[in-house]
């Protein structure tokens, strides 16, 4: 059974903080990881894909792996209102069927 | 459109009626998911289907949920005999094979009265 955990949260963070989201996964072969934020009533949307170990930033986002430790994060730097959220990690293996964790819901206080 | 498309948005059925839900994904996307959320839930996985290869069912609660699709197009799942725990969002993702890049519908929310 290929498991993806998350913190269901909430995750609160002051305006301008940064959010730490976490996440693991079970399969070892897993190849592709990827962070969906899902809004309130609407359908979860891709912002972060990430491939190799290591760091990979895209504005105020960062996703970072670790696959000796199964270890997925997502960082929100400067954090908005406009980012409260609930944040869903997927895994990939080779091409296979993504599976998503439960996700974290993320509350930006001003 | 460019995007996965749902239809139909919102159905309202009553207990024991069976419902159809259509989804047609983004043209020469081979992998297709259905999922089923609950209100304040997380995704629940349901069907997957990649090409011509056989679907993995394993996620479908019961024999009454069933999903068909027509080559590499539009995808149809059906249930049986609604009862209201039925009731939720039902989204449809697609991605192109190999990428796991998935991209979702706007959902159907199912209301089982």
């Amino acid at each position: 059974q290929k498991e993806v955990e998350q913190n269901s949260g909430p995750l609160s963070v002051p305006e301008g903080a940064i959010a730490s989201l976490n996440c693991t996964y079970s399969d070892r072969g897993s190849q592709s990881f990827f962070w969906y934020r899902q809004y309130s009533g609407k359908s979860p949307e891709l912002i972060m894909s990430i491939y190799s170990n290591g760091d990979k930033e895209d504005g105020r986002f960062t996703a970072q792996l670790n696959k000796a430790s199964q270890y997925v994060s997502l960082l929100i730097r400067d954090s908005q209102p406009s980012d409260s959220a609930t944040y869903l990690c997927a895994v990939d293996n080779a091409g296979n069927m993504l599976t998503f964790g439960g996700g974290t819901r993320l509350m930006v206080k001003p | 459109g460019a995007g996965v498309s749902q239809s139909p948005s919102n159905k309202v059925t009553e207990k024991g009626k069976d419902v159809e839900l259509r989804c047609d994904p983004i043209s020469g996307h081979t992998a297709l998911y259905w999922y089923r959320q609950r209100l304040g839930q997380g995704l629940e996985f349901l069907i997957y289907f990649q090409g011509n290869s056989a679907p993995d069912k394993s996620g479908l609660p019961s024999d009454r949920f069933s999903a068909e699709r027509t080559g590499e197009s539009v995808s149809t799942l059906t249930i049986q005999r609604t009862q209201q725990e039925d009731s939720a969002v039902y989204l449809c993702a697609s991605s192109l094979s190999g990428t796991g890049r998935a991209f979702f519908g706007q959902g159907t929310r199912l209301t089982v009265v």
